[in-house]
């Protein structure tokens, strides 16, 4: 199946500071997720995004499918930021089974 | 338009008991997949339903069951709870493009 790996695992970040993720997987898809997953275990959707770049305030994402993958971008990081991000793509042959990476922890400090 | 529930938020079962639990889709979504989340892990994909049947299956034992209804809601049974089923599962209601997570039933087994 798929494989998606999630760099960096860990990071920790003042407040104020920027922030590149990365999502890589092993296959062409045609959908990408990205989520936050808040300390009380909810996953918030961020961004859909097979291809292309989008922007939602402080966040944006581009998604490179011919080369397989994802960056997310945190700009201005709050506190409120912290948890674990996540990108899932769909399995082949399965329309809306997601497979998830590995997740990037993200610790942001006063 | 209301979001993806869940019942119950948390429970603690013995080993060799059966659990249910329950999600409510997003209104308009007629697919449901459930994910189980290990602590510090991803979510992993256990099975989807659409209009009420089984649409895919994970890698996960036959003891791990479930059923759509038809107002699309869902359930999630396991049986002969081993001390590993100890984890976040999660509900997911699918839309067009993206899949909406309800907020997690956290499962301790003792």
């Amino acid at each position: 199946g798929i494989q998606v790996e999630q760099s960096p695992p860990d990071l920790i970040l003042q407040e104020g500071a920027n922030s590149t993720l990365r999502c890589n997987f092993s296959d062409s898809v045609n959908n990408l997720q990205w989520f936050h997953q808040n300390p009380w275990g909810q996953l918030i959707n961020l961004f859909y995004i097979p291809s292309g770049t989008k922007q939602n305030g402080r966040l944006s994402a581009t998604t490179v499918a011919t080369e397989r993958y994802s960056l997310l971008y945190i700009s201005s990081s709050q506190t409120t930021d912290s948890g674990v991000y996540f990108c899932a793509v769909p399995s082949a042959g399965t329309a809306s089974k997601l497979t998830f990476g590995t997740g990037t922890r993200l610790q942001v400090t006063l | 338009e209301t979001g993806v529930t869940q019942s119950p938020t948390h429970l603690i079962k013995t080993r060799g008991q059966q659990v249910t639990l329950r999600c409510s889709s997003q209104s308009g979504h007629n697919t449901v997949s459930w994910y189980q989340q290990a602590l510090g892990q991803g979510p992993q994909f256990i099975f989807q339903y659409y209009r009420e049947e089984e649409n895919g299956r994970g890698n996960f034992p036959p003891r791990f069951s479930g059923l759509q209804f038809p107002n699309y809601s869902s359930e999630l049974n396991v049986n002969a709870l081993e001390l590993d089923d100890s984890a976040l599962y999660l509900c997911a209601s699918s839309g067009v493009y993206e899949q909406y997570f309800g907020p997690g039933t956290r499962l301790t087994v003792t």
